[in-house]
Order: C-alpha cells, then sequence, then structure tokens
C-alpha cells in the first residue's frame, strides 16, 4: 500500500528559485494537507483542501501556492525560495466516516534547504 | 493560552516504567483528538485517536477531560522502542482533519 507519496524526498535551493514539492494519495481521501516542521516550532498548516478544485490558506500559507485538480494530487509550490523556508514539508490525506474525523496520514517528508 | 501545548520533556524512564503525557488545548469546541508518534526523521504516524469515553490498546490508554480542556496519554510497563516524540493535534472546530493543530511534541526516552 502506498499511501501518501511524497516528491523528492531531499531537496537544496538558491535563494529566489521556485520548485514544486509533489504529493500524491491513492487512498481516495477527499482531504489534503501541507504542514511544514521546524525545531521548536511543531507542525503547522501551510494549505489544505477539502476536494478537487479546493484549496484554502492555513497558517503559515506565504510564499506558498497549491492547487487540486484531481483527488490524488496536491503539490505544493514554492514562488521564490527563502531561507526561512528551509524546513521538513509533510503532506497528509484525510477523509470523515460517519460524521467522524479520521485521522491524518502522513507522506514520509521532503527536507527542503534554501542556501 | 497556546491552542495546543505539550510538555516538551525531554522524559527519560527506565524500562517497565509507567509514563503520563498531558496535552491541553484552548478551544472548547474542538472535537477530534489524536496522538501520534513521530521517530527521529520520519513521519508522524497515529498512535491513537482520543474518544471521549477514554480508549485503550494495549499498553496505551488515552483519556479526554472535556471540562478541564486536556487529553492524556498513559503508556504502561515502557519498552525501549517507546522512545518517540509524542504529538497532540486537536482539529479545528467545525473542520476536519485536513486543519489539525499540533503541539510540539514530547521526547521520551526509555533507558535500559
Amino acid at each position: 500500500n502506498a499511501g501518501v507519496t511524497q516528491t523528492p524526498k531531499f531537496q537544496v535551493l538558491k535563494t529566489g528559485q521556485s520548485m514544486t514539492l509533489q504529493c500524491a494519495q491513492d487512498m481516495n481521501h477527499e482531504y489534503m494537507s501541507w504542514y511544514r516542521q521546524d525545531p521548536g516550532m511543531g507542525l503547522r498548516l501551510i494549505h489544505y483542501s477539502v476536494g478537487a478544485g479546493i484549496t484554502d490558506q492555513g497558517e503559515v500559507p506565504n510564499g506558498y501556492n497549491v492547487s487540486r485538480s484531481t483527488t490524488e494530487d496536491f503539490p505544493l509550490r514554492l514562488l521564490s525560495a527563502a531561507p526561512s523556508q528551509t524546513s521538513v514539508y509533510f503532506c497528509a490525506s484525510s477523509y470523515s466516516k460517519d460524521r467522524r474525523n479520521t485521522e491524518a496520514f502522513f507522506g514520509q517528508g521532503t527536507r527542503l534547504t534554501v542556501v | 493560552r497556546k491552542e495546543v501545548e505539550q510538555d516538551p520533556g525531554p522524559f527519560n524512564v527506565p524500562e517497565g516504567a509507567t509514563v503520563a503525557f498531558n496535552c491541553t488545548y484552548s478551544n472548547s469546541a474542538s472535537q477530534s483528538f489524536f496522538w501520534y508518534r513521530q521517530d527521529c526523521r520520519k513521519e508522524p504516524k497515529l498512535l491513537m485517536s482520543v474518544y471521549s469515553s477514554g480508549n485503550e490498546d494495549g499498553r496505551f490508554t488515552a483519556q479526554l477531560n472535556r471540562a478541564s480542556q486536556y487529553i492524556s496519554l498513559l503508556i504502561r510497563d515502557s519498552k525501549l522502542s517507546d522512545s518517540a516524540t509524542y504529538l497532540c493535534a486537536v482539529n479545528k472546530p467545525g473542520a476536519g482533519s485536513y486543519q489539525l493543530t499540533f503541539g510540539k511534541g514530547t521526547k521520551l526516552s526509555v533507558i535500559p
């Protein structure tokens, strides 16, 4: 079972470069989210999606764009990388069942360094 | 008061000990609560969902106290393999698990 797959696992960018972090899930989950994790800060929500074509901002959206053209894919775009975006990025998917929220399933993460 | 707060630890306990973690949350309207385990340089993985009646899974017991707005995790008979960081997560009221607020995590080291 693949679950949530993120690529790449590691990336080094120069300041000002742009890139896309890929996230795909094969569980047919309706919800997907992007988090970043920094030392001492915990996981913080960047953007989320409640279905194909529907996205919204989380706690720390500045400098990032997302789109959700299919249920499976939820890419995260860094528009102009800054050193402050050095972090570990996690993609997650989830769904609701019988009005109860299930847990979020996480991908293995992308470690991004901006120099 | 921060949205979700945890004691950062570290908790250093001997094998076989019982250890308890608490996590407080600020919004009384939150409905979904989770404990995750995160190993070093790995993704968070669900340990337990926390239900209003409390729930138990082997050596692990999770409880919810709505009146005082905290959730707890009890680990009995600690194993070396329990060494990890434990994250609590709470949903934003009205939202699903696509909007979770996490605590900063509590680091547990189980020592021989």
